[in-house]
């Protein structure tokens, strides 16, 4: 078990273009959620999957964003047509049901992204 | 609307005395609580946690405290060591899906 991972762990783009980030969350976890942290704030919720369906979207999640697992096991955060704050880190973590006692989620180091 | 709020954003301790970090909701649903630690660059790390049905819970030197009245959580931290030097967040849930952070508390233990 080497924990959720995340990358590219660093992404500079220019406005405009578009980024891909990757998570492989913990091998037995079917719960996988990506969080998105901005200076000075807490993580803030952008979406979650039980295995590969997406079943919660944010309003955070604009139409400019969009999350898969296919395979119930990693998943892509694609931010189409970047903008300046779109910048943030992007966290990822995973757990195995529910955020519930014993159900702990686990978060990855974070991809941040910086949008120049 | 910030449903988790942590209203100090710094705290200094001594080594070896106790640091206590609170936290305040609004929403009565929540159910269950989580205290996150993060060093910079780094992920939040889970640290303890609290289901509504209790109110206190402890492992080692972290003890969270949960009052559902005031719907107030704390964190004490006794005794305090330098390396828990890192920004603290207290989270809730009401559905174990969507978990609400707070702004987080730097504390700083000074040796």
């Amino acid at each position: 078990d080497t924990g959720v991972s995340q990358n590219p762990r660093h992404k500079i783009t220019k406005r405009g273009q578009n980024v891909t980030f990757r998570c492989d969350p913990i091998s037995e976890h079917n719960r996988l959620y990506w969080y998105r942290q901005t200076l000075g704030q807490g993580p803030e919720f952008l979406t979650y999957f039980q295995n590969e369906a997406q079943l919660e979207k944010s309003r955070l999640l604009s139409d400019r964003f969009s999350a898969e697992r296919p395979k119930g096991s990693f998943s892509t955060l694609e931010i189409q047509r970047t903008e300046q704050g779109d910048s943030a880190m992007y966290l990822c973590a995973s757990s195995l049901g529910g955020g519930y006692t014993g159900n702990t989620i686990y978060f990855g180091e974070g991809s941040w992204l910086t949008v120049v | 609307d910030q449903q988790v709020k942590q209203n100090s954003p710094s705290l200094s301790v001594q080594e070896g005395r106790i640091s206590i970090l609170n936290c305040d909701y609004t929403n009565s649903m929540f159910d269950y609580f989580l205290w996150y630690k993060k060093y910079p660059a780094e992920g939040p790390t889970f640290l303890i946690s609290i289901s509504s049905i209790k109110d206190k819970n402890e492992d080692g030197r972290f003890t969270v405290f949960l009052n559902k009245s005031a719907k107030h959580l704390s964190l004490h931290i006794v005794p305090s060591q330098p390396g828990d030097s890192a920004v603290y967040f207290c989270a809730a849930t009401l559905t174990g899906n969507q978990f609400y952070f707070g702004t987080g508390t730097s504390l700083t233990v000074i040796p």
